[in-house]
């Protein structure tokens, strides 16, 4: 099982300024690595599929890089609909089994 | 549009089972092309894959629910149902269902979600 390591746990930021968040696997993984928003009482959001391409309707101040075990999100000057939980995910080629990152809160400072 | 919806009950007892249902409309459960998937969050944790139906029969688990969890589909109705047996308070949480693309991978959409609550 690939094991997905988000850092850091807690981002406190002001809107305005810019996120990086980290997620490192345990072993290589394969492009397909996404990236989620999360609100409470909302479902999850894909925001980035195969490390940086944005999903529809993702707006360009949300990328991702990276590659082999070391991946980024960067939020570039954050809104105030931006604070939220955001998950790594990753498939792994086969069998095609799924894990999460354990997310990284970002919050309002 | 795709849209997802959860239903089933909210409340389960300890030792029972969990059966939930996935209505999918603007699209077919009947696609080679998708990954039919339940993924849970219990509360105050992360997201969890519990796993997923494919190709109308073939079906992965996550291995740490493996021996509990029976994943199906009903193409008559455009459906896809979860079954978690022998469920603990651990089991508490609310599951979604969601599609993931063969390729590229990346769920979209997900369902609204539904809390499932094992007690006595």
């Amino acid at each position: 099982e690939i094991v997905l390591t988000q850092s850091p746990a807690t981002l406190s930021l002001s809107p305005g300024e810019s996120a990086t968040l980290s997620c490192r696997a345990s072993q290589r993984v394969s492009s397909s690595l996404a990236w989620y928003q999360h609100k409470p009482g909302q479902a999850p959001r894909l925001l980035i599929y195969d490390a940086f391409d944005r999903a529809t309707g993702i707006p360009a101040r949300f990328s991702g890089s990276g590659s082999g075990t070391d991946f980024t999100l960067t939020i570039s000057s954050l809104e105030p609909e931006d604070f939220a939980v955001y998950y790594c995910q990753q498939r792994s080629n086969w069998p095609p089994e799924v894990t999460f990152g354990g997310g990284t809160k970002v919050e309002i400072k | 549009q795709v849209q997802l919806q959860e239903s089933g009950p909210g409340l389960v007892k300890p030792s029972e089972t969990l059966s939930l249902t996935c209505t999918v409309s603007g699209g077919s459960v009947n696609s080679g092309d998708y990954y039919w998937t339940w993924i849970r969050q219990p509360p105050g944790k992360g997201l969890e894959w519990i796993g997923f139906i494919y190709n109308s029969g073939t079906t992965n688990y996550n291995p740490s629910l493996e021996s509990r969890v029976t994943i199906s589909v009903d193409t008559s109705k455009n459906q896809f149902s979860l079954k978690l047996r022998s469920v603990t308070a651990a089991d508490t949480a609310i599951y979604y269902c969601a599609r993931d693309p063969t390729a590229p991978p990346g769920f979209d959409p997900w369902g609204q979600g539904i809390l499932v609550t094992v007690s006595s």
